[in-house]
């Protein structure tokens, strides 16, 4: 299973732009890139999903490199709801469902 | 209905205790999974079941045993647990097959408390 590191924690603004990047060295050729949101003592929230280049949708962009050893998924103009643990997926490319969740980033949105 | 719900969502019981997680979605999913968390950390995958069937369990201690009466629903039944099994336990669905690039839903979680 493809490893992920990203960093541990990160800090914001309101109205600015962020991104999180996650390293992703061991992806295999069928691996999807996933973004799950999680707020404190609820279940995690599917934000973003690609594969390769640019995927964009109403809450954020995914950013993916030719090599597609990382990826960085990006949040517009942030509010203070945005506070939130950010996980970065890579799937199992062998099949199956396991689904390996790295540590995630803490993003702290201040006013 | 794009709503998974577990109950109950708190529960606190003792170490000789017997009681039982449920999940249910109706959203057609053929894929069920369970997962725990400890405070701090990212969820760790526990039980998937496919089509009703158990398809992945992950070296889960016996003391916790999953059971798919059918599509929509999926429970853990604990016994005999242990203060380190105290824990957020969430369920989550996708779709059909599986596989890396479906999308799963969450339920809020039910956090347990082993005393």
């Amino acid at each position: 299973l493809a490893k992920t590191t990203q960093p541990i924690s990160m800090d914001s603004y309101e109205g600015q732009e962020v991104n999180i990047t996650c390293s992703h060295n061991n992806i295999a050729t069928n691996d999807y890139i996933t973004w799950y949101q999680q707020f404190p003592s609820q279940g995690p929230r599917f934000i973003i999903q690609g594969y390769k280049t640019k995927v964009t949708n109403e809450v954020a962009s995914l950013f993916i490199p030719a090599d597609r050893k990382s990826s960085t998924l990006s949040l517009p103009r942030v509010s203070l709801s945005d506070t939130a643990v950010y996980y970065c997926l890579v799937g199992d490319s062998t099949g199956g469902f396991k689904t390996i969740f790295g540590a995630g980033t803490r993003l702290f949105v201040k006013a | 209905d794009t709503e998974v719900t577990q109950t109950p969502k708190h529960l606190v019981m003792g170490m000789t205790n017997k009681k039982s997680l449920k999940c249910e979605q109706h959203m057609g999913h053929r894929a069920m999974y369970w997962y725990k968390q400890k405070a701090k950390k990212p969820p760790e995958l526990m039980f998937v079941y496919s089509y009703e069937k158990l398809s992945i369990n992950e070296s889960v201690p016996s003391r916790f045993s999953p059971e798919c009466p059918n599509s929509s629903l999926l429970n853990l039944h604990l016994h005999a647990l242990q203060p380190e099994d105290s824990a957020l336990y969430l369920c989550a669905s996708s779709q059909e097959s599986g596989g890396d690039q479906e999308t799963q839903y969450f339920g809020p979680g039910t956090r347990l408390l082993v005393l």
